[in-house]
């Protein structure tokens, strides 16, 4: 059973450019949350996706935007990249809208540099 | 909007020793996770426990969620126990959020 898997793993780009990072959620799942982790802090929530619409969104500017396939799988698209963008960005995936009574599950992440 | 504080933010300890993290939240929650999360950046869950105890080998956890707070306990810690641990907090605002707290970091010395 697969679990949950992102890529790239690690990537560098420049400032001004634009990302997109990809996740498949572990098998069962249909609903994917994505969160920004920076060093030495904890996971922050970035937004949440189910049936294909974006439901919850923390406090990240319209830069951060994503998409949920029919598949469930998704993306996260960062434009107009800052320094401050630098950061491990966690794709998590669970069963429904709330993880009542469920686990959430974490990819590996996706580490990437601005520079 | 919920806070969410873990203590201590930093734990050294001898291998074979106990220990007891915290997490205070300060409001209610819908649901509350434990996670450890290794020094290659992966989150692994520990324990999904919105109320009463729950044992997993040498870990244990506990909240009341009466008094909005977690403790997790490791007990006889190993050099693998090394990593950083966060409580996250689920709560409904019209919808459901997942707030994480900044963290332990625990370093077990051999």
């Amino acid at each position: 059973d697969a679990g949950v898997t992102q890529s790239p793993t690690h990537l560098i780009k420049t400032r001004g450019q634009q990302v997109t990072l990809r996740c498949s959620p572990k098998s069962g799942h249909d609903t994917v949350s994505w969160y920004q982790q920076a060093l030495g802090q904890g996971p922050q929530f970035i937004f949440q996706y189910y049936e294909e619409e974006e439901r919850q969104r923390g406090n990240f500017p319209d830069r951060f935007s994503g998409h949920q396939f029919p598949n469930y799988s998704s993306e996260l698209n960062v434009n107009a990249l800052l320094l401050g963008d630098s950061a491990l960005y966690l794709c998590a995936s669970s069963y429904g809208l709330t993880f009542s009574g469920n686990t959430i599950y974490f990819g590996e992440g996706s580490w990437l540099t601005v520079v | 909007g919920i806070q969410v504080e873990q203590s201590p933010p930093d734990l050294i300890l001898q291998e074979g020793a106990n220990s007891t993290l915290r997490c205070n939240f300060s409001d209610s929650v819908n649901n509350l996770q434990w996670f450890h999360q290794n020094p290659w950046g992966q989150l692994i869950n520990l324990f999904y426990i919105p109320s009463g105890t729950k044992q997993n080998g040498r870990l244990s956890a506990t909240t009341v969620a009466t008094e909005r707070y977690s403790l997790l306990y490791i007990s006889s810690s190993q050099t693998t126990d090394s990593g950083v641990y966060f409580c996250a907090v689920e709560f409904n605002t019209g919808g459901f959020k997942t707030i994480f707290g900044a963290g332990t970091r625990l370093f077990v010395k051999a």
